[in-house]
């Protein structure tokens, strides 16, 4: 079964530093695309980055960026020049189409909280 | 401005009661989808649809129903089938329902007295 994995419940960071998110996955599946999503205090769940399996360049996406290791299952995020506005929960996903349900399924770890202080 | 809506914001419902949540997207997305979200967990699949008039039921399906009558609005009523039904629902949308990103609405928050 595919499960994500992350293992920091809580973070902190002072503003304009870098903070690393960490996240591990797995699975059996090849072909697979990665999330990182972002809940703020609204709770609007807010995309922030996508990565596809089978680029080897890590995405990025201002600010954000990730670090996509495949053989180690690893998709940890970098926020550079942290900002009070990236205060938030964030959520690693991996996404796959599952026969068994026919569509694509979207599995969420437990997430990370994000405190950016000032 | 395309996106997707969800309504009420905050909902209350009596031990016994039905409530429909509802969900509009104009994004022309096919696939839509609800998630339910409890406190230190991620989110849990409840229900998906594909295209109109076909959905089917996701990990936790148990006490809840959909319909999908049009394109634009997947609605979830909580029965009173659910055991705890507090928590807060979140529906997405994507444009082909196949590895393709998903989008989320502003999330309703449910409250059983």
């Amino acid at each position: 079964a595919q499960t994500v994995t992350q293992s920091q419940p809580e973070m902190s960071v002072q503003e304009a530093e870098t903070v690393t998110l960490s996240c591990t996955y797995d699975t059996s599946e090849n072909n697979y695309y990665l999330f990182w999503y972002k809940q703020p205090p609204s709770r609007q769940m807010i995309l922030v980055i996508r990565q596809e399996a089978y680029k080897q360049q890590n995405a990025t996406e201002n600010r954000f960026s990730v670090n996509f290791q495949k053989a180690a299952k690893s998709f940890s995020l970098k926020i550079s020049d942290s900002q009070l506005g990236d205060t938030a929960m964030y959520f690693c996903a991996f996404m796959t189409f599952l026969r068994s349900y026919n569509t694509d399924k979207l599995i969420f770890g437990t997430g990370t909280r994000l405190q950016v202080f000032p | 401005d395309g996106g997707i809506t969800q309504s009420p914001k905050y909902l209350f419902r009596k031990e016994g009661q039905n409530v429909t949540l509802s969900c509009e997207q104009n994004l022309n997305h096919d696939a839509m989808y609800w998630y339910r979200q409890d406190p230190g967990q991620g989110l849990r699949l409840i229900y998906y649809s594909q295209i109109v008039n076909d959905f089917q039921k996701g990990d936790i399906a148990e006490g809840y129903s959909v319909s999908r009558e049009k394109k634009e609005s997947f609605p979830l009523t909580v029965t009173s089938a659910q055991k705890n039904p507090t928590a807060f629902y979140l529906c997405a949308s994507s444009q082909r329902g196949y590895t393709d990103t998903q989008y989320f609405g502003p999330g309703t928050r449910l409250t059983v007295l």
